[in-house]
């Protein structure tokens, strides 16, 4: 199995272009997720899905997209980016079934992004 | 303050020592995740608590519901037990992560 697989490993972008970053995960997980990781602080939620067709905002949802059209797919794109998206981005997938919120979380290698 | 904090921040460590750390948070939880980021930046789930004690190899982890409070521990350390452990919370009724800024660990040989 491949787990969660997100491309790409590196990006650069000036300010004001735009792209999408792609997460995919084949364990049929319900719930996918995308966090920043920015030095000194701890992983910040940008937004998060809980099936195809449903996606809500996290604690840093400004500046970012998302949509959910298939089980396995939860692309994250920038609208316009800003020097101060610039960060790692993980994307991380768990099962919701049996107990919910309590399934641990699969993260995939994550996305080092500048942005000049 | 953070509602979820670690200490310490980073702990160098002799191999064969007992290491504790420690994660303090102060919302209501459904559970606490042990999380550990290699050196090369991958992230894996360790272990998840509710209650009671969980172990992953050489990690031990409790939870203190009542004091809100975790605080696993590593015996016989080794050098392949450096990495960054992240405590994460996931909020009680909401499908939300909060996570803390880790606890840098590195066990010299």
């Amino acid at each position: 199995n491949a787990g969660v697989t997100q491309t790409p490993k590196f990006q650069v972008l000036k300010t004001g272009q735009s792209m999408t970053l792609q997460c995919a995960q084949d364990m049929n997980h319900e719930y996918m997720s995308w966090y920043r990781q920015d030095p000194g602080m701890g992983l910040r939620l940008i937004h998060y899905s809980v099936g195809a067709g449903i996606t809500d905002q996290g604690e840093v949802p400004n500046g970012y997209n998302v949509s959910r059209s298939t089980t396995e797919d939860f692309p994250l794109r920038l609208l316009s980016a800003a020097p101060s998206q610039t960060s790692v981005y993980f994307c991380a997938s768990s099962y919701l079934g049996g107990t919910p919120y309590n399934s641990p979380l699969h993260f995939g290698n994550g996305t080092r992004l500048t942005v000049t | 303050k953070n509602e979820v904090e670690q200490s310490p921040q980073n702990l160098t460590a002799q191999e064969g020592e007992f290491i504790t750390i420690n994660c303090s948070y102060s919302v209501g939880i459904s559970a606490l995740h042990w999380l550990q980021q290699h050196p090369g930046g991958g992230i894996v789930s360790l272990f998840m608590l509710s209650s009671g004690k969980k172990k992953h190899g050489r990690l031990i982890a409790t939870i203190n519901i009542q004091e809100k409070h975790s605080s696993p521990h590593i015996t016989a350390s080794h050098p392949r037990d450096s990495a960054v452990y992240i405590c994460a919370v996931s909020l009680g009724g909401t499908y939300k992560y909060i996570f803390g800024t880790g606890t840098r660990l590195k066990v010299l040989a």
